[in-house]
């Protein structure tokens, strides 16, 4: 079946700064691939959903990255805020609907 | 919009007994209810899913015996955890889709369950 690896596990940096999370995975049929975020003692906040067909989203601070040759997803934060201080989690499909696979987190600290 | 209410939020039960928790869908016809653990410092971990008039998929390490599913209609569905102990806390997630959809999985905000 589908493995997710995620790294790093645990990531500080400054303020200002930018962060990268990464997921490699290993079903060459996913398809669908989302970032979530989960704030201390809360549920996930999808942050993006990606499809397989587009490589580049931006979001509102942050760019995912898609390459689908190496199997891989970048999160990329811009100039981080103390507010982006959580669990990030990356997930991966290959029907976009049902079973998903998460990878293990990535805990960020933003330092001031 | 829709939406996927689920509770409750937070509970606590004595080691050996049972809890059970429940997710309704809003605005949409739930046809999949995937069912994730989420252990003290772990990852999500699917425990099953469940599709309207199919038969409830559990994936290894968890079993019918201990996380009996109920997914009666489009709109809702439960899972207890019968004969919780220590190794049973964590949060549990619940995401339903609209089969046959480009949508993601809307997720509840997850019941916490923490054992004595």
């Amino acid at each position: 079946g589908e493995q997710v690896e995620q790294r790093p596990p645990h990531l500080s940096v400054r303020e200002g700064d930018s962060a990268v999370i990464t997921c490699t995975y290993t079903d060459p049929n996913s398809y669908y691939f989302f970032w979530y975020k989960q704030e201390p003692g809360a549920s996930l906040q999808l942050l993006m959903k990606v499809f397989s067909s587009t490589e580049i989203n931006e979001g509102q601070g942050f760019t995912v990255l898609l390459n689908k040759k190496d199997k891989r997803l970048s999160l990329n934060l811009t100039a981080a805020h103390p507010g982006d201080s959580a669990a990030y989690f990356c997930a991966v499909s290959a029907n976009g609907n049902e079973k998903i696979t998460f990878g293990a987190g990535t805990k960020l600290t933003i330092k001031p | 919009g829709a939406l996927v209410y689920q509770y409750p939020r937070r509970t606590i039960c004595k080691s050996g007994t049972s809890m059970r928790m429940e997710c309704q869908a809003v605005g949409f016809q739930a046809t999949s209810v995937a069912w994730y653990r989420q252990s003290p410092q772990k990852t999500f971990e699917l425990i099953a899913l469940s599709t309207v008039n199919s038969a409830i998929k559990y994936e290894q390490n968890f079993t019918q015996e201990k996380f009996p599913i109920s997914h009666p209609n489009l709109s809702f569905s439960s899972m207890t955890v019968l004969n919780a102990y220590l190794e049973d806390r964590g949060l549990y997630l619940c995401g339903a889709s609209q089969q046959f959809s480009n949508e993601r999985l809307f997720f509840g905000h997850g019941t916490k369950l923490s054992v004595l």
